[in-house]
């Protein structure tokens, strides 16, 4: 099964600060990689899908980039609204498997 | 607009049954492969099953695989995930999720059903 680790797990930041966040494969999975992001009590969203496509009504401020083994979501300026938990995932084969989530919070 | 409404979920004792079902509404059903993705309480995500638009393939993640089934209705826009010998560690929020065409893509998620395992 291909492992994904996130760094950090948890992150402090300010609004207006710009961030990132990484992901690390156990193995190469080209770019069949995706980012979600959670707010407490509510389901998951797609942000990124194919290691860099933005999905549909995601604002341009998130970005994400990498390829292989390393990959990368950025959020430009950050904004009130995200503040929350950020999930990659590979779509490489089954099973499909999640990182463990980065944790970002209000300085 | 795609929604997704999943219910069933509910206290059970270990060792126990529930079905979970998931209605679906607002785009062609019968195109897309369907998940379940669960989160047991203040932890991450895992995906649980999968399976394809006409039902011929199903994939399950190793701890639930022999206990849980995946069906699907494409007459009534649903599916429905079977869950027996429920364990403890089984307790959490399931979602159903739409994939985004024929990939592994998650683009569309319900809010999700609580499902506990406790005695």
């Amino acid at each position: 099964d291909i492992q994904l680790t996130q760094s950090p797990s948890f992150l402090s930041a300010s609004v207006g600060d710009r961030v990132s966040i990484t992901c690390r494969a156990s193995q190469g999975i080209s770019n069949y990689l995706a980012w979600y992001q959670q707010q407490p009590g509510k389901a998951p969203k797609l942000l990124i899908y194919t290691a860099s496509t933005l999905q549909s009504g995601v604002p341009s401020r998130f970005s994400g980039s990498g390829s292989g083994t390393e990959f990368t979501l950025t959020i430009s300026s950050l904004q009130p609204e995200d503040f929350a938990t950020y999930y990659c995932q590979h779509r490489h084969s089954y099973p499909i498997t999640f990182g463990q989530g980065t944790r970002l919070e209000i300085k | 607009e795609v929604q997704l409404v999943e219910s069933g979920g509910g206290l059970v004792q270990p060792g126990g049954s529930l079905r979970l079902s998931c209605a679906a509404s607002g785009f062609t059903f019968n195109a897309h492969h369907m998940s379940w993705v669960r989160q047991p309480p203040g932890k991450g995500l895992e995906w649980v099953a999968t399976i394809w638009p006409d039902g011929s393939i199903k994939y399950y993640v190793d701890s639930v695989r022999g206990r849980f089934a995946l069906s699907r209705d494409n007459a009534e826009n649903s599916v429905h995930l079977q869950m027996d010998s429920l364990r403890v560690e089984d307790t959490a929020m399931y979602f159903c999720v739409r994939l985004r065409d024929a990939t592994t893509i998650f683009d569309y998620w319900g809010q999700g059903t609580l499902v506990t395992v406790s005695s």
